[in-house]
């Protein structure tokens, strides 16, 4: 069974870092890009980053780069995203997602499956 | 960026209803539109992909089409577990961007 699983999350204070991982299960990471997806509460879903299924290429939200960084280990069939400097609008539920192809500049490509999300709390 | 538009944002509807939900990208994007139904507290779940394919598993009364800037999420025959917000993407460029969703629910 495909499946993506996150953890990590957890309410911790403005300026402060925190590390997500996915944990992927039924399928070969390291055969596909990967994405983090987040969504503030009652709002709706934006793109954060990707990697690519050997890591080479990584691209970021503007609202993020310079502050959060994508990586795997393919090995443990893991993804991480490393956020630094948190602020309150990074409050959100933050999903990984694998995409159709290894490359994530491939246009004819899908999110799909998506993990269940981890909840991050920004707050003093 | 590309921004993706979507309308309604919310509509009503009854089981049995046909519904029609709109996507327009602020640039061409050709066939490179997916879309996603989201039920609260879930996950996105994968509709559709290349703006009219029916992802395996996804009912039949769902359907997609459109290309360039405009596409449409038609769904044949409103369901009760189809009361959900759905989002379009586009994956032409990068960033890849959703639309802002669009809301269905109970009339």
């Amino acid at each position: 069974q495909v499946q993506l699983v996150e953890s990590g999350g957890g309410v911790v204070q403005p300026g402060r870092s925190l590390r997500l991982s996915c944990a992927a299960s039924g399928f070969t990471l390291s055969s596909y890009a990967m994405h983090w997806v987040r969504q503030a509460p009652g709002k709706g879903l934006e793109w954060m980053a990707v990697i690519s299924y050997d890591g080479s290429d990584k691209y970021y939200a503007d609202s993020v780069k310079g502050r959060f960084t994508i990586s795997r280990d393919n090995s443990k069939n893991t993804l991480y995203l490393q956020m630094n400097s948190l602020r309150a609008e990074d409050t959100a539920v933050y999903y990984c997602a694998r995409d159709r192809f290894r490359s994530p500049s491939n246009p004819s490509g899908w999110f799909d499956p998506w993990g269940q999300g981890t909840l991050v709390t920004v707050s003093s | 960026d590309i921004q993706m538009t979507q309308s309604p944002s919310s509509l009503s509807a009854s089981v049995g209803d046909r519904v029609t939900i709109t996507c327009r990208a602020s640039q061409s994007i050709s066939i490179y539109l997916n879309w996603y139904q989201q039920k609260p507290g879930k996950a996105p779940k994968l509709l559709i992909y290349g703006a009219s394919s029916l992802q395996t598993g996804v009912p039949s009364r769902f359907s997609g089409s459109g290309s360039g800037t405009d596409f449409t999420l038609t769904i044949s025959s409103l369901q009760p577990e189809d009361f959900a917000t759905y989002y379009c993407q586009q994956r032409y460029s990068t960033p890849p961007t959703f639309g802002q969703g669009t809301k269905v629910e109970i009339k």
